[in-house]
């Protein structure tokens, strides 16, 4: 049971490039998430989708889009990348609502030079 | 805004040691805490939780206890262990809003 997979686990773009960064859950979860992580900060909440067919904005969404593509999946889209949003991005999942336990994945680590 | 906090950025404990990190949160109408572990390159991984109408929650060596009155929360850690290390997230939710996340502690354990 792989929980939450999020690809690529690395990725290096120069400034003004697009990017999608890919997340799918198989433990039948009907909210998903997004958030970044700074460098000794907390994670703060980009975008979410508490059930398949809504999104909704977190803490920090601009330069961010999201698709909730289907129950599984929620992508991230950063359409023109800029230095300041080099960070580590995770996903996230729960089973139902927003009061219930997050499930984690192991983060994109992106870098925009 | 309000937002949830934490006393210590780091505690250092010794192996078989009890710890206890702290988290102060400010709004009265949060309704759900959660604790979560990080390990260096990793996810975040989770420990235990509590809704607000309890004040004590038991795991397998964790307890959390939540003081209302104060806006306090606190995760124990029994006889804490090397695999222990690592960083440790309060988060906390009010209303329809998705969790709020802590920024922090980094527990270290002395062998």
């Amino acid at each position: 049971n792989a929980g939450v997979t999020q690809t690529p686990k690395f990725q290096v773009l120069k400034t003004g490039q697009s990017m999608t960064l890919q997340c799918a859950q198989d433990m039948n979860h009907n909210s998903m998430y997004w958030y970044r992580q700074d460098p000794g900060m907390g994670l703060r909440l980009i975008y979410y989708s508490a059930s398949e067919g809504t999104t909704d904005k977190g803490e920090v969404p601009n330069g961010y889009n999201v698709s909730r593509l289907n129950k599984r999946e929620f992508s991230l889209r950063l359409e023109s990348a800029a230095p300041s949003q080099t960070s580590v991005y995770f996903c996230a999942s729960s089973a139902q609502g927003l009061d219930q336990p997050q499930h984690f994945g192991d983060g994109t680590r992106l870098s925009i030079l | 805004g309000e937002s949830v906090g934490l006393h210590l950025p780091t505690l250092s404990v010794q192996e078989g040691d009890n710890s206890i990190i702290n988290c102060a949160y400010s709004n009265s109408a949060s309704d759900y805490f959660i604790w979560y572990k990080q390990e260096s390159g990793k996810g975040p991984q989770f420990i235990i939780d509590i809704r607000s109408n309890m004040d004590k929650r038991q795991g397998q060596r964790v307890t959390v206890l939540l003081n209302k009155t104060v806006k306090h929360l606190s995760l124990q850690i029994a006889a804490t262990q090397p695999g222990d290390s690592a960083v440790y997230f309060c988060a906390e939710h009010t209303g329809r809003r998705a969790l709020t996340f802590g920024s922090g502690t980094r527990l270290q354990v002395q062998p």
